[in-house]
């Protein structure tokens, strides 16, 4: 069965420092890999999508992912946090051929401080 | 705004109790998926709905059923409530389903938030 890790339940990081949001995954086929975001009191809005086309995955809002196999690792970053980036971040597998059942990770509260 | 819309938007009840949640989806799309995300189990995906059909199921209770209508709009039927039960349930939807590899987007409503007293 597929799974994802997240490391850390909460980031902080300063305003304009390096986001990085780590996330591994298990699977035993070439998997279908998403961050989507959480903002308080809101559903989930999906960042980025990674699909076996480009290792290096752009998404909204200038967050970006890149797809390591080697290290079964997608991690979410962007150059400069925002105070507006401050969100629960999941990540997530699709299971299988399937888009159907996504799987996601436990997620990655980001604050942002000023 | 991502043109999925759910109601009610709070629900508070009582535990032996049923409750209906319903989803409407963007216009035009096919799919319809119900996740739960509770504090101790986190994000987990219940039950996917295509063009009236059920395609998956996932963490989805024999309390719980689900059904999609002709018109598209899909029910989340929860009965026999416990304090567990307590939860935001969200319904996303997509264009197409299953037969599209992994790469359809999945957009959120923005929950139902039912608490179980």
């Amino acid at each position: 069965a597929q799974s994802v890790t997240q490391l850390g339940s909460h980031v902080s990081v300063s305003e304009g420092a390096l986001v990085l949001l780590r996330c591994n995954y298990s699977s035993s086929v070439p998997p279908y890999l998403f961050w989507y975001v959480q903002y308080p009191n809101q559903g989930l809005q999906l960042l980025l999508k990674y699909t076996s086309a480009a290792t290096l995955v752009k998404g909204i809002n200038g967050f970006e992912a890149e797809f390591k196999k080697s290290e079964t690792s997608f991690h979410l970053t962007k150059p400069s946090a925002h105070m507006s980036d401050a969100a629960e971040y999941f990540c997530a597998v699709s299971e299988g051929s399937s888009a159907s059942k996504i799987i996601f990770g436990s997620g990655t509260r980001l604050s942002i401080r000023p | 705004d991502s043109g999925v819309t759910q109601t009610p938007k709070h629900l508070i009840t009582a535990t032996g109790q049923r409750v209906t949640l319903r989803c409407s989806p963007r216009s035009g799309d096919l799919s319809v998926y119900w996740y739960q995300q509770s504090l101790d189990q986190g994000l987990q995906f219940l039950i996917h709905y295509y063009n009236g059909e059920e395609r998956a199921k996932g963490n989805i209770l024999e309390r719980f059923s689900a059904q999609q209508f002709p018109d598209l709009h899909s029910e989340l039927n929860l009965s026999s409530l416990e304090l567990g039960d307590s939860a935001l349930y969200f319904c996303a939807s997509s264009a197409r389903g299953t037969s599209y590899r992994g790469t359809d987007t999945q957009y959120f409503g923005p929950g139902t938030r039912l608490t179980v007293l």
